[in-house]
């Protein structure tokens, strides 16, 4: 079965860019059936969907509007495994980061497997 | 202020039946975007309760339904049981934003 496992640092300082990896087992980053997004929840924000990557004969990204502008989101199909990096980060990027595998076969757009969650805190 | 609009919390006694609402607009469930819902126990991630409006992932009782109509949908929770007691997420596909949209969240607690 599909498993997530996130790793990152749970503090990065104003300004600075936070940067988590979410590596995949029991399937591929560049499987075609599957996307792969970043969602984070904070107590002001809720859960808010960040991005996504997948592979579809070629790799595609989808940003949301909000963090559009200095997210970015590769695959590492060496490690099998996918990133997130946002940029110039402020206090209210505070939240807990999740990675999700969207299953992109079903054609719905729900998130059928979730990492454990990273913590991470935006402070000098 | 979270696109789709949930109630902040529901409650009820064991065996009862709730119901939490999800209510959007015209680019997202009215759009006929399926609506999917989670459960989120405390310290845990959101776990995949039901997709595709009404169709449930292999483990999850059937005391949980959903239903939708025009911008709105419904979570169904019948014989209420203490493990109920969790977080719930409405989630679906806003055309206008050209991205995923949550509910606010709804706190079920079990009296």
């Amino acid at each position: 079965q599909v498993q997530l496992q996130q790793s990152g640092p749970g503090l990065v300082k104003p300004s600075q860019t936070l940067s988590l990896t979410c590596v995949i087992s029991g399937e591929s980053v560049s499987s075609n059936i599957a996307g792969w997004h970043w969602i984070r929840q904070s107590p002001s924000r809720g859960l808010e969907w960040l991005g996504r990557t997948y592979y579809t004969s070629k790799w595609y990204n989808d940003y949301a509007v909000s963090v559009k502008s200095r997210t970015t989101i590769n695959p590492d199909t060496s490690k099998n495994e996918f990133s997130l990096q946002l940029n110039s980060v402020t206090p209210e990027d505070t939240a807990i980061y999740y990675c999700a595998r969207e299953d992109l076969g079903s054609g719905l757009d729900a998130f059928d497997i979730w990492g454990q969650g990273t913590m991470v805190t935006v402070s000098s | 202020q979270s696109v789709l609009t949930q109630p902040p919390s529901v409650s009820g006694a064991p065996g009862q039946r709730v119901t939490i609402s999800c209510t959007g607009s015209s680019s997202n469930i009215g759009a006929g975007y399926d609506v999917h819902w989670y459960q989120q126990l405390p310290g845990t991630a959101p776990k995949l309760l039901i997709f595709g409006n009404n169709n449930r992932p292999s483990g999850v009782p059937v005391r949980f339904s959903a239903s939708r109509s025009g911008t709105s949908a419904s979570l169904a929770i019948t014989g209420l049981q203490a493990e109920d007691e969790a977080d719930y997420y409405c989630q679906s596909y806003d055309s206008s934003l050209s991205g995923w949209v949550f509910g606010g969240g709804t706190k079920l607690t079990v009296l």
